[in-house]
């Protein structure tokens, strides 16, 4: 079973600075198959980009996913106030068992 | 638009089963592997078991797999989760997802709004 750690925890930062969200294979994710998503208090996940870098449908060019292999990256280029909530990487393709992340919550500075 | 709505939930005494339904709409559902993912109170999102478009291809979560059975109706478009010997560390908000693949291997593109299971004497 693949674990995913995630970094940091919480992160703390204002409305137009840039958020950066790490998230870190046990081993290998095979053909970059990591997903990111957004999850709002009260409301179900929401999938931001899948395959590592590609944007879902509907999610605005400020939200980037870069990585391979073991480590990967979601970067929010200018945090918009509806931007605060937690982040989610999930591994997938690999056999039939998913796994997530512990989650990043990004809250207003 | 796609819709997933799940029923089914309640408080359920330790040790006692409880099945979970999920009624699709939307999508052709028989083209689609389907997921149960679950969120304890306060905590992160746990993947629980999914399952192919043809119920070919099934997986399960080590912390319930021997205890849940994931199944699915494809002339009914829904998706089920028979929960057997229930204990406290399965209360949680259980979601009902859709998977991108017909295999349960791809990401998950769109969620329910989850029914909530308390395993409480």
């Amino acid at each position: 079973e693949i674990v995913l750690t995630q970094s940091p925890g919480t992160l703390s930062l204002s409305p137009g600075e840039r958020a950066t969200l790490s998230c870190r294979a046990s081993q290998s994710v095979s053909s970059s198959y990591l997903a990111w998503y957004q999850q709002k208090p009260g409301q179900a996940p929401r999938l931001l980009i899948y395959g590592a870098s590609s944007r879902a449908t509907g999610i605005p060019d400020r939200f980037s996913g870069s990585g391979s292999g073991t480590d990967f990256t979601l970067t929010i280029s200018r945090l918009e106030p509806e931007d605060f909530a937690v982040y989610y990487c999930q591994q997938y393709g690999s056999s039939t068992q998913l796994t997530f992340g512990p989650g990043t919550k990004v809250d207003i500075k | 638009e796609v819709q997933l709505v799940e029923s089914g939930g309640g408080l359920v005494q330790p040790g006692r089963s409880l099945r979970l339904s999920c009624a699709a709409s939307g999508f052709t559902f028989d083209d689609y592997a389907m997921h149960w993912v679950r969120q304890a109170p306060g905590k992160g999102l746990e993947w629980v078991s999914g399952i192919s478009w043809n119920s070919g291809s099934i997986g399960y979560a080590d912390s319930v797999k021997g205890r849940f059975t994931i199944s699915r109706d494809n002339a009914k478009n829904s998706l089920y989760l028979q929960m057997n010997s229930l204990r406290a560390e399965d209360t949680a908000l259980y979601y009902c997802a859709k998977d991108n693949d017909g295999r349960p291997t791809g990401e998950i593109d769109y969620w329910g709004q989850g029914t909530l299971v308390t395993v409480s004497s």
